[in-house]
């Protein structure tokens, strides 16, 4: 079974262009999340898909993060402007349906974005 | 305060034993994670526990979990250098939100 992957694996713009991140959920998953891993510390969920739907953006700065899942399966992840702060791995992950308590998070590698 | 904490680092011999802990808060907690993450990758679970139980041993994975004193530990019997790693823990609640809350990591240095 494939993974969940992510695209471009790095990143490095500068502080106020724009940057867009892909991500292909496991077939199947209803699920896909979006986590922010700045260094030395746990993921952060940023957004929460339930199919195509927003079930929670509520840590989402929705000044300069947008992020849509169109038709359900993959999702793109957009920072405009970037910030300094924005420094960071963009890490998807899937699940097959996100409102149970036994649904297992999968995660793709990640998008290191550097913003100088 | 944090929700999930863990020590930062941990130093162990190949072939010894590692124990990584973990603390957390919320007390409706209903499934806690191990995750490992490898440099340069995304996050891979290692294991869970539900919140009824105190043990899941997993071949040289165990997880025990101290409900009253909202304690997890994963213990690693004989540690491989394959094993140096970030490890987090993470909680899932109970109810409302099923959002992970996951601890800062620990990093697991394995020496030869």
């Amino acid at each position: 079974e494939a993974g969940v992957a992510q695209s471009p694996r790095y990143k490095i713009i500068e502080k106020r262009q724009s940057v867009a991140f892909w991500c292909n959920p496991i077939s199947g998953h209803a699920t896909l999340y979006w986590y922010q891993q700045i260094l030395g510390q746990g993921p952060k969920l940023l957004i929460q898909f339930q199919n195509n739907g927003v079930v929670d953006d509520s840590q989402l700065p929705k000044d300069r993060f947008s992020a849509e899942r169109l038709k359900g399966v993959d999702s793109t992840l957009k920072i405009q402007p970037a910030k300094l702060e924005d420094s960071a791995v963009y890490l998807c992950a899937s699940s097959l349906e996100g409102g149970a308590s036994t649904d297992t998070q999968y995660f793709g590698p990640g998008t290191r974005l550097t913003v100088l | 305060g944090e929700d999930v904490e863990q020590s930062l680092f941990l130093s162990v011999r190949e072939g010894d034993s590692s124990v990584i802990n973990c603390t957390y808060t919320d007390s409706s907690s209903t499934y806690l994670y191990w995750y490992k993450q490898e440099p340069g990758a995304g996050l891979q679970l290692l294991t869970y526990i539900f919140s009824n139980m105190d043990m899941k041993q997993d071949q040289r994975l165990t997880v025990l979990l101290n409900k009253k004193d909202k304690h997890l530990s994963l213990r690693i019997a004989d540690t491989q250098t394959g094993d140096s790693a970030i490890y987090f823990c993470a909680e899932k609640p109970g109810a409302g939100s099923y959002q992970l809350t996951f601890g800062k990591g620990t990093k697991l240095s394995v020496i030869p």
